[in-house]
């Protein structure tokens, strides 16, 4: 199936220091979506991408869908503690069985030091 | 509810002992889809209802693993003879319809640890 790798897969910051990671994939997706997820949460979406070369913002995050639809990047400006947790990234890949089914990477795992 | 519930939040079991975790969606939500996440890997699909159909069961790993959604609301994931390999977080998440992660929300999951 479609596998969607993140790299990298952790990372030590300083409060206040710019973020980025990002997301690649072998095949095509025609959307990007990135999650966070929080001990012993649920993932939240934190940004929809639905079209290739599109930069979208929400807050202090800024997420980019690759031009040639097989990655994506993640950035944050100006980390805070509360941005602490894992960061996926994911698309819809068809499962096999006559649906699209939303697939996730293995997370890049974000810890901010005060 | 405002969101989506899922009972219990831990559950430890036997190995061989079979057990049912419980996923309430956001009422009204006619999709909803089960995931199995394992500790440092992201949530894979398990299985996706519209309504009370099954209309995909593709990513159960095995025929011990059942899903359910009779009255197309409350949904029930049933993990027969568990063996230390089923220990994960299931989640649970629900949308107003379609698949492909459009208007998800997840549940906070059950974490299942099979001893």
């Amino acid at each position: 199936g479609q596998q969607l790798n993140q790299s990298p897969q952790s990372m030590f910051i300083q409060e206040g220091e710019d973020v980025s990671m990002n997301c690649t994939s072998s095949s095509i997706f025609n959307t990007w979506l990135w999650y966070k997820q929080d001990p012993g949460e649920g993932p939240v979406l934190l940004i929809a991408l639905y079209k290739a070369g599109e930069l979208t913002s929400n807050g202090r995050l800024t997420a980019q869908f690759g031009i040639t639809r097989k990655d994506s990047f993640l950035n944050i400006s100006a980390s805070i503690p509360s941005d602490v947790g894992i960061y996926f990234c994911a698309g819809p890949a068809y499962s096999g069985a006559g649906s699209y089914q939303l697939t996730f990477g293995k997370g890049t795992k974000l810890s901010v030091i005060p | 509810g405002a969101g989506v519930s899922q009972s219990p939040r831990y559950k430890v079991a036997k190995r061989g002992q079979d057990v049912a975790l419980r996923c309430d969606p956001i009422s009204g939500h006619v999709s909803l889809f089960w995931y199995q996440q394992a500790l440092g890997q992201g949530p894979e699909f398990l299985t996706y209802f519209q309504n009370e159909a099954q209309l995909d069961k593709s990513g159960l790993p095995s025929d011990r693993f059942f899903a359910e959604r009779p009255e197309g609301s409350v949904s029930t994931l049933k993990i027969q003879r568990t063996q230390q390999e089923d220990s994960a977080v299931y989640l649970c998440a629900s949308s107003p319809g379609g698949t492909g992660g459009y208007g998800y929300t997840f549940g906070s999951g059950t974490r299942l640890t099979v001893v």
